[in-house]
């Protein structure tokens, strides 16, 4: 398996302007989670997903976040209109959750999309 | 709330000297804990868990790391410390039982080892 592929790797981009990032999950996996990291705060959960719907999108900071999964395979983070402020290294996670608590929350990161607005 | 704290931004340790990167935690509930290790420009990678059963937990690369109920501590060793350990280091915590919760991190612990 590939891993959890994230693309793009870097966003450069203006302030004002629309950022889209794309998440592809491992295969199987079923919880799905998007991830911020700034050296200010650390790393923050934006949003998670399990069976494609969204559970807790409590860390989203502003309504110009959001977040979909339209299915198993894919989720984007989108952020309009971006802002300086928004910089940070975004990455997404996914991991299999079932019943045996023995095989839950083992977490597989992407090599994360580092964003840049100017 | 849950929360987890590593109170030390960063540890520096000489190869083949023992490691320890430290976090306690805070649950209302009984927890579950995991270390994650972070490489430049990668992102975070499973190194161990604690769910139930002994303390002491193995995980990946040598490491291991005990559980103390009492003092609330899941503090990460090594007996002998490698030039390729250094790393970013997450602890990060779960209330167990709470399936919908989430895994909070905590701020990360730069382990440098000197040759």
């Amino acid at each position: 398996d590939a891993g959890v592929i994230q693309s793009p790797r870097h966003e450069v981009t203006e302030m004002g302007q629309e950022v889209t990032l794309r998440c592809k999950p491992i295969s199987g996996h079923n919880s799905l989670f998007w991830y911020r990291q700034t050296m200010m705060r650390g790393l923050e959960l934006l949003i998670y997903f399990n069976n494609n719907v969204p559970i807790d999108d409590s860390g989203m900071p502003e309504d110009r976040f959001s977040a979909k999964m339209p299915n198993a395979s894919f989720s984007t983070l989108k952020i309009q209109p971006s802002e300086p402020r928004d910089s940070a290294v975004y990455f997404c996670a996914s991991s299999l959750k079932t019943r045996t608590v023995a095989t839950n929350e083992k977490l597989f990161f992407g090599s994360g999309t580092q964003l840049s607005v100017l | 709330a849950q929360s987890v704290a590593q109170p030390e931004d960063q540890v520096n340790v000489a190869e083949g000297n023992p490691l320890t990167v430290k976090c306690t935690y805070s649950v209302s509930g009984n927890p579950y804990l995991f270390w994650y290790v972070q490489y430049p420009n990668r992102g975070l990678q499973f190194l161990l868990k604690y769910i139930t059963g002994d303390n002491l937990v193995k995980g990946s690369y040598g490491f291991e790391a005990e559980f103390n109920k009492s003092q609330t501590s899941f503090h990460l060793k090594k007996p002998s410390a490698l030039v390729s350990d250094s790393a970013l280091y997450f602890c990060a915590v779960r209330e167990a039982g709470n399936q919908g919760g989430k895994l909070i991190f905590g701020q990360g612990t730069e382990l440098s080892v000197k040759p």
